[in-house]
């Protein structure tokens, strides 16, 4: 598969719990993004990464959300005490300088349910 | 802040005839991209056509074209000869220029084609 792939594709979680989402990006690409795309808006830009590094958050990420991508692989998006406006979907996608003029590559997506 | 807006939340066209979503979008930057994404039902997001701002031509890929009015912050998609498979949510997104990477979306606007 040379796609972006994310697991789980949907959640359910009560208030007040944690959700972990994972992102694996296509193999070659060292650029990867997090959107959060509530329903029937545009997707907001949460956070990207170079390699490992963490190269820009956006406001929107308070401190109950954190994201890793250890090995410059794979990524993880963490969120803490989850709220009921937490719930939308959580894009990932993966891009490659140099290549297709840096395009976006768009994973599936995790929609996340908070009761 | 960059903002972008799509000022038709829906669409509709027949099936083989031709339609314009709009997209206005504000910035004081005179390097940027801007974009036409598709997110089909359920489906990922993928490009459809991307605009370089330096560039006085209009993108075009195959059925899909720009009007880039730049002095007017204008930037609608035409899709000729509309086909089923063209359904979907549309969204404008901008792009900084100057390696930045984020992309701003706008809100949307959901197409159907009827038969």
């Amino acid at each position: 598969d040379t796609g972006v792939s994310q697991n789980p594709r949907h959640k359910i979680t009560k208030r007040g719990q944690n959700v972990t989402f994972r992102c694996d990006p296509i193999s070659e690409h060292n650029r990867l993004y997090w959107y959060r795309q509530t329903l029937g808006q545009g997707p907001e830009f949460l956070t990207y990464f170079q390699n490992e590094a963490q190269l820009e958050k956006s406001r929107l990420l308070s401190d109950r959300f954190s994201a890793e991508r250890p090995k410059g692989s794979f990524s993880t998006l963490e969120i803490q005490r989850t709220e009921q406006g937490d719930s939308a979907m959580y894009l990932c996608a993966s891009s490659q300088p140099g290549q297709a003029k840096n395009e976006q590559f768009f994973g599936p997506g995790t929609r996340l349910t908070v009761l | 802040a960059q903002t972008v807006t799509q000022s038709q939340p829906e669409m509709s066209v027949q099936e083989a005839e031709t339609v314009t979503l709009s997209c206005t979008y504000d910035t004081s930057e005179s390097d940027y991209y801007l974009f036409w994404y598709k997110q089909p039902p359920s489906r990922q997001m993928i490009l459809v056509i991307r605009q370089e701002a330096y560039k006085q031509q209009n993108a075009t890929e195959n059925r899909f074209s720009v009007n880039f009015q730049k002095a007017a912050k204008s930037f609608s998609l035409k899709i000729s000869d509309s086909q089923l498979g063209d359904a979907a949510m549309y969204f404008c997104a901008y792009r900084r220029g100057g390696g930045a990477q984020k992309l701003v979306f706008g809100q949307g606007t959901r197409l159907t084609i009827n038969p």
